[in-house]
């Protein structure tokens, strides 16, 4: 079955340090989302990419955090400098076209800043 | 903006139960709402979904009726099993597909045998 690669499924990172994630979406699907996940909250939208192109933006703290979807296909999520309030579940998920098609989402990974 | 409020958790419930959990938005124009459900250790999974006023999304037993007089998209089973055990998070897109979602902060249900 179909599925969102996510990886490394857990990172440990010191304070400052930069930090890195990486999704792989389903195949064909040409919408592809990262969440941030903190503990006990409900998933909070990053960034929106519609092949390669970003379509939503606005909620990525951008002095620190960047995404790229170079080919419209896999995606990183990048932060640098990391910081304590960084700590949360990063989220990827994907859809065939936008969220008016089902969303699939990876198992995401686990940060804590330290 | 965009807003979900879903009724603070845990709920425990005793296996065969009747369930609701409440969940109402604000949103500008109409938005289409859903359910997802996380497993322990798993992803998001999709439960549900309704895309316009008065429509019932419904799977595995699990109902959810788009009201749009009342803002609300309430869960419901009628008969719940252990195997439910989760955290379900109430959700909205707006902007005709083209934006992610807005989720609320999730329930956690807990059935005990």
């Amino acid at each position: 079955e179909a599925e969102v690669a996510q990886s490394p499924r857990y990172k440990i990172t010191e304070k400052s340090q930069a930090v890195a994630f990486w999704c792989d979406p389903i195949s064909g699907h040409a919408t592809l989302y990262w969440y941030r996940q903190i503990l006990g909250q409900g998933p909070e939208l990053l960034v929106q990419f519609q092949d390669e192109s970003v379509v939503d933006d606005s909620q990525l703290p951008k002095d620190r955090f960047s995404a790229e979807r170079l080919k419209g296909v896999d995606s990183t999520l990048k932060i640098q400098p990391a910081e304590l309030g960084d700590s949360a579940m990063y989220l990827c998920a994907s859809s065939l076209e936008g969220t008016a098609t089902e969303a699939f989402f990876g198992q995401g990974t686990r940060l804590t800043v330290v | 903006g965009d807003s979900v409020t879903q009724m603070e958790g845990p709920v425990t419930l005793s296996e065969e139960a009747f369930l609701t959990i409440n969940c109402t938005y604000t949103a500008t124009g109409y938005p289409s709402l859903f359910w997802y459900v996380q497993y322990p250790g798993e992803g998001l999974q999709l439960l549900l979904k309704a895309t316009k006023a008065d429509d019932k999304g419904s799977n595995k037993g699990f109902e959810a009726t788009y009201r749009k007089e009342t803002t609300s998209f309430h869960l419901e089973k009628g008969s719940v099993q252990v195997s439910d055990s989760a955290v379900y998070f109430c959700a909205l897109a707006s902007g005709g597909g083209a934006d992610g979602l807005t989720f609320g902060k999730g329930t956690h249900l807990i059935i005990q045998p």
